[in-house]
């Protein structure tokens, strides 16, 4: 079974702070994507990596895929109350041809 | 620009009541279509996924069904509702397999 496991499961900080999430697996995939939802509403997509190594910058959030394409981080500078929500990695298995594969997510809560 | 259109957004259902959901694409001709269910704290689980009119492939055996009358409308329905089906279900809709997911604002559906 392939799995991508997300960590930590819930995050709590302060307005501010730094932080880094991580999604992690044993199998190699083709791409991983990360989502953000917010309570109530659809997954929304913030960015797709392909290629080992790669990091992929969007405003305050950084994203990093491993270079053996295992694993990924998201990286959260300066969190600010707007970043709440849940955030999810998808990836595509090397040879797949179903369907993607979600992690459980990270709930994150950046206080005032 | 595509659009997906997922309705109703909450649901009041009691045991034993039919269910229909319904999703549409827009901008966008044969995407394929997917039901997830999300329950806290387990991540997203797909339910059916959908490549052309018609053509339904299901994920895990459950008390409901999907169908696709039309290429960009997805309908997820069950008969007689059990108070396990509750929870919030999602549409989505991707170029191909494995190529990133857009999903629509979900549903909240409770079962009484």
């Amino acid at each position: 079974t392939q799995l991508l496991e997300q960590s930590p499961q819930f995050l709590s900080i302060q307005e501010g702070e730094n932080l880094t999430v991580y999604c992690n697996s044993s199998s190699v995939f083709s791409s991983l994507q990360w989502y953000r939802q917010e309570p109530g509403e659809g997954p929304v997509l913030l960015v797709t990596v392909v290629t080992g190594g790669e990091v992929k910058k969007l405003k305050r959030l950084t994203f990093q895929f491993g270079d053996a394409r295992k694993d990924s981080s998201l990286h959260i500078t300066a969190a600010q109350p707007g970043d709440t929500g849940l955030y999810l990695c998808a990836g595509e298995p090397i040879g797949s041809q179903g369907n993607l594969i979600f992690g459980k997510g990270t709930k994150l809560s950046v206080k005032p | 620009s595509q659009t997906i259109h997922q309705w109703p957004a909450t649901l009041v259902q009691p045991v034993g009541s039919p269910l229909s959901l319904e999703c549409t694409v827009e901008g966008t001709s044969n995407p394929n279509l997917y039901w997830y269910r999300q329950a806290a704290g387990r991540g997203l689980q797909l339910l059916f996924y959908s490549v052309g009119i018609g053509q339904i492939s299901s994920e895990v055996p459950q008390n409901l069904s999907a169908s696709r009358p039309q290429d960009r409308q997805f309908i997820l329905s069950s008969k007689k509702l059990l108070l396990s089906d509750s929870g919030f279900y999602l549409c989505a809709w991707s170029a191909g397999p494995n190529q990133p997911q857009h999903f629509g604002d979900g549903t909240r559906l409770s079962i009484l």
